[in-house]
């Protein structure tokens, strides 16, 4: 069964203080990753795509990584504003495009 | 920027009700989602819309629920007989094209709140 997990559901940083998100996924044949940002009661925000192993993608202070079997968001240096809810998804197999969704990392970056 | 828009922000009904939510996707996109989300929990796929006709839906999209895109810009979800269990935030999804290069944008979402 093609799944996302990502790890930890919750981290605390201190403005500053760079460290990176875990993006686990099982799927059969990846036709693609993606990377959302998504604050409270709003919608997912495209970040990166992410298609192949030992692909990066970087935007601002954020990095994204990808391996055979997971990806990492790294965020370096972050500020208040980078806290959010940072969502993996990956395309599912098939010609539709369906998007499967992890639960999320929650980060808040404290002042 | 173009970007994707959905009416209304917030939708309270009494269980039993038919709803509709709405979505303007970007214009020069091919591809039409829904997803939902339940408060605390993942981003579940609903349905796919392509070349007007659903290219797939999920469990959860059953007989209850429809799509349509009634004119050239607009898409919509109709819940026929609200449940408690579909007070959610519902999201549209729009994409440029089939391919695997290109990514889908959301809406802001509706929250959808059943009583």
């Amino acid at each position: 069964e093609d799944q996302v997990t990502q790890s930890p559901e919750a981290l605390r940083l201190q403005e500053g203080e760079s460290s990176s998100l875990n993006c686990s996924y099982t799927v059969s044949g990846l036709r693609g990753l993606f990377w959302y940002r998504q604050d409270p009661g709003k919608g997912p925000e495209f970040l990166f795509t992410l298609y192949s192993a030992g692909e990066e993608k970087e935007k601002e202070r954020l990095k994204a990584t990808l391996t055979k079997k997971e990806s990492f968001l790294h965020i370096t240096a972050p500020k208040p504003e980078d806290s959010a809810t940072y969502l993996c998804a990956v395309q599912a197999p098939g010609n539709t495009g369906k998007l499967i969704f992890g639960q999320g990392t929650t980060l808040q970056v404290k002042p | 920027e173009p970007e994707v828009t959905q009416t209304p922000s917030h939708q309270v009904t009494q269980m039993g009700q038919e709803v509709i939510l709405r979505c303007v996707p970007i214009s020069n996109h091919l591809y039409f989602y829904w997803y939902r989300q339940i408060l605390g929990q993942k981003v579940e796929f609903l349905v796919s819309f392509y070349n007007n006709e659903i290219s797939e839906k999920s469990e959860i999209f059953d007989d209850q629920f429809s799509v349509e895109r009634p004119d050239g810009s607009n898409f919509t979800l109709k819940i026929r007989s609200t449940k408690l269990e579909d007070s959610a935030m519902y999201f549209c999804a729009s994409r440029r094209d089939r391919g695997e290069f290109y990514e889908q944008y959301f809406g802001p979402g509706t929250r959808l709140t059943v009583t």
